[in-house]
């Protein structure tokens, strides 16, 4: 069973609307990732966060993409304006050191934008 | 071209049966290599790490990495129906001025028991 939780599993939007999905890491787990995995398996590394503080991130193409890890709140990713290229499984994943590349996966957020 | 570049797309072999999948790295600044596995529904779960030439072997599962040629493979034996599910190899890099690793993942194998 994955300790890092997230939430909602699935999330239904409309092209133009806002999506937010919220992440839980593992107890003690200082440093957390968002990655995007498409409907062909391929995944995208969106961004990653020690604590509150951005390590790494893409471009967010057009700004849609945010993200934030603010002290004892979940972390957040936000699509400002849903398009339907965004449609897909959102993964966050936690790890204990920001060197090591063992990730611990919550089970995702499904996005499907109509 | 894709930096982790996996093979097959797709994979059958009978129960109890050998399967062997395979990585390749076109980038010489990737300083490990991780083997994910991902079931249906659910988020990828590492499976072992392997960094330095030969052999690792973990209960059924055995990695085997060619520094010279960045290859990595992974060999399952004794297959069993919990691991039909999606393979993935990750490779850790460095990025400058983070001070931090980064995964890129390959777009992975589909293994799956002959029934």
């Amino acid at each position: 069973n994955s300790k890092v939780i997230q939430t909602p599993r699935y999330l239904v939007k409309g092209q133009g609307q806002k999506a937010k999905m919220r992440c839980i890491p593992e107890k003690g787990h200082p440093v957390v990732f968002w990655y995007q995995q498409n409907k062909n398996n391929e995944f995208k590394f969106l961004i990653n966060f020690q604590n509150q503080e951005v390590l790494q991130q893409i471009d967010m193409t057009e700004k849609r993409f945010s993200a934030e890890c603010p002290s004892n709140s979940p972390c957040s990713l936000e699509i400002q304006s849903s398009e339907a290229g965004d449609s897909a499984l959102y993964l966050c994943a936690s790890s204990w050191d920001r060197n090591t590349g063992q990730l611990y996966f919550g089970e995702g957020s499904k996005l499907t934008v109509l | 071209q894709q930096k982790v570049q996996q093979s097959p797309e797709s994979l059958s072999v009978p129960e109890g049966g050998m399967a062997s999948l395979n990585c390749t790295s076109s980038d010489r600044n990737f300083q490990y290599f991780w083997w994910y596995r991902q079931h249906s529904g659910e988020g990828p779960k590492a499976l072992m790490s392997i960094f330095s030439d030969g052999d690792k072997k973990e209960g059924r599962f055995t990695a085997h990495l060619n520094k010279a040629s960045l290859h990595v493979s992974l060999h399952i034996r004794d297959s069993q129906p919990s691991d039909s599910a999606l393979y993935f190899c990750a490779a850790s890099e460095r990025v400058p001025g983070t001070g931090s690793n980064r995964l890129t993942f390959g777009k992975g194998t589909k293994f799956s028991l002959i029934p």
